[in-house]
């Protein structure tokens, strides 16, 4: 059971280049959320998808589009990478539960 | 203002120690609440639900108050696989959104 899968793991970009984070989860959840975390910031918000075919603006969606490409997957585009994206990127999903299961992580440095 | 607020901390004890860490929130149609455990480098893990009529798991005892939109967890007997971030999250809407908190970081010395 691998639960909420996310590739790369880590990556390094040149400012403006771009790239798609990728996720999926196999526990059929209805639910997928992007959120990233920097130092003394907490969890934010990027874009979440309530349901297959929907997707909303989270807290700080600037600089970023998703897709939910099926029910099992939510991929994150950066189009033109700015040293402001560095971070760590999660991805979850929840289904009608509450809790959240989430992926590794994706650690991107962007110079 | 912050929607989830923590001491960052770190709170530094010795085993054995009872730590309590506190968190607030600012929305009072916030609808559910929950703490979840972070390790270094790791991603966040629920540790438990927070439920109007306190709730223990274990050594872990989580407490809510909507009136003062206060949150807290207590931990009993650290241990130190205790040592972690301890993030305070709030459940706003039936889109399962949830808000989180910038974490407390505990560290349990020997």
């Amino acid at each position: 059971n691998a639960g909420v899968t996310q590739t790369p793991k880590f990556q390094v970009l040149k400012t403006g280049q771009s790239m798609t984070l990728q996720c999926a989860q196999d526990m059929n959840h209805n639910s997928m959320y992007w959120y990233r975390q920097d130092p003394g910031m907490g969890l934010r918000l990027i874009y979440y998808s309530a349901s297959e075919g929907t997707t909303d603006k989270g807290e700080v969606p600037n600089g970023y589009n998703v897709s939910r490409l099926n029910k099992r997957e939510f991929s994150l585009r950066l189009e033109s990478a700015a040293p402001s994206q560095t971070s760590v990127y999660f991805c979850a999903s929840t289904g009608q539960t509450y809790g959240y299961t989430f992926g590794s992580g994706t650690r991107l440095t962007v110079v | 203002r912050k929607e989830v607020e923590q001491d960052p901390g770190p709170f530094n004890v010795p085993e054995g120690a009872t730590v309590a860490f506190n968190c607030t929130y600012s929305n009072s149609a916030s609808q559910s609440f929950f703490w979840y455990r972070q390790d270094c480098r790791k991603e966040p893990k629920l540790l438990m639900s927070v439920y109007s009529s306190g709730n223990e798991d274990g050594r872990f005892t989580a407490q809510l108050n909507r009136a003062s939109q206060y949150i807290s967890l207590l931990i009993r007997d650290s241990k130190l696989s205790d040592s972690a971030t301890y993030l305070c999250v709030v459940r706003m809407d039936s889109s399962y959104k949830l808000i989180f908190g910038s974490g407390t970081r505990l560290l349990v010395r020997p």
